[in-house]
């Protein structure tokens, strides 16, 4: 596609339901990249998939948080038993290298009432 | 563990004027840097990418510098305009190589004021 696309854009959820969040990369890149966004805060990683390799899911703050990537493309993050403190923004963006310049969707705007 | 750091965290500026906006990095064995554009709730937007061996890179206005000898990096925006009224991020990939995760400064708001 022409740029990084996420769905929902925004979500809402009652505390203690399991969300999914989707991520379509640019069309070729290999890399793929989640991170979090609460207000007013930095960026905070979460996962990161390359090619065929082992992910690095050093960022996902606790065992309620997983992703996977399909055919090496498609990717969902899932949370379960959301609590509050999860409401943010959650960002996708991919990148191919060696250029490695990220692009990011627009993001999925999470809030757990 | 790598940090960058972004100071002030917010810049005021008339129309016009040219700013330069900083980027500090603790280990000066990065990969490449970049710099992004947030506007409010939306995603970020990449302005410019500087590769290690590269000293600078330069798009219309906007102007990136890297100095890894001393761990900074710079953007300078030329006559700003209200329009580049934004959030402005750098990250850092590490020198590990182009398998790697980035690293996110805080970020400066900038307000550029007509």
């Amino acid at each position: 596609g022409a740029g990084v696309s996420q769905s929902p854009s925004n979500k809402v959820t009652e505390k203690g339901k399991d969300v999914e969040l989707r991520c379509d990369p640019i069309s070729g890149h290999t890399a793929l990249y989640w991170y979090r966004q609460s207000l007013g805060q930095g960026l905070e990683f979460l996962i990161y998939f390359q090619g065929n390799s082992a992910p690095d899911k050093s960022g996902l703050p606790s065992d309620r948080f997983s992703a996977e990537r399909t055919g090496g493309s498609v990717s969902t993050l899932t949370i379960q038993r959301t609590q509050q403190e999860d409401s943010a923004v959650y960002l996708c963006a991919s990148s191919s290298p060696p250029r490695t310049e990220a692009f990011f969707g627009q993001g999925t705007r999470l809030t757990v009432v | 563990k790598q940090e960058v750091t972004q100071i002030p965290a917010a810049l005021s500026v008339p129309e016009g004027e040219n700013l330069v906006l900083n980027c500090s990095f603790t280990d000066s064995a990065i990969y490449n840097l970049q710099w992004f554009r947030q506007d409010p709730g939306k995603g970020l937007t990449s302005l410019l990418l500087i590769q290690s061996s590269q000293r600078e890179q330069t798009s219309g206005r906007l102007n990136a510098s890297l100095d890894k000898s001393s761990g900074r990096s710079t953007l300078y925006i030329a006559a700003s305009q209200p329009g580049d009224s934004a959030t402005y991020l750098c990250a850092e990939r590490p020198g590990t190589g182009a398998n790697s995760k980035l690293t996110f400064g805080k970020g400066i708001t900038l307000s550029v004021r007509p």
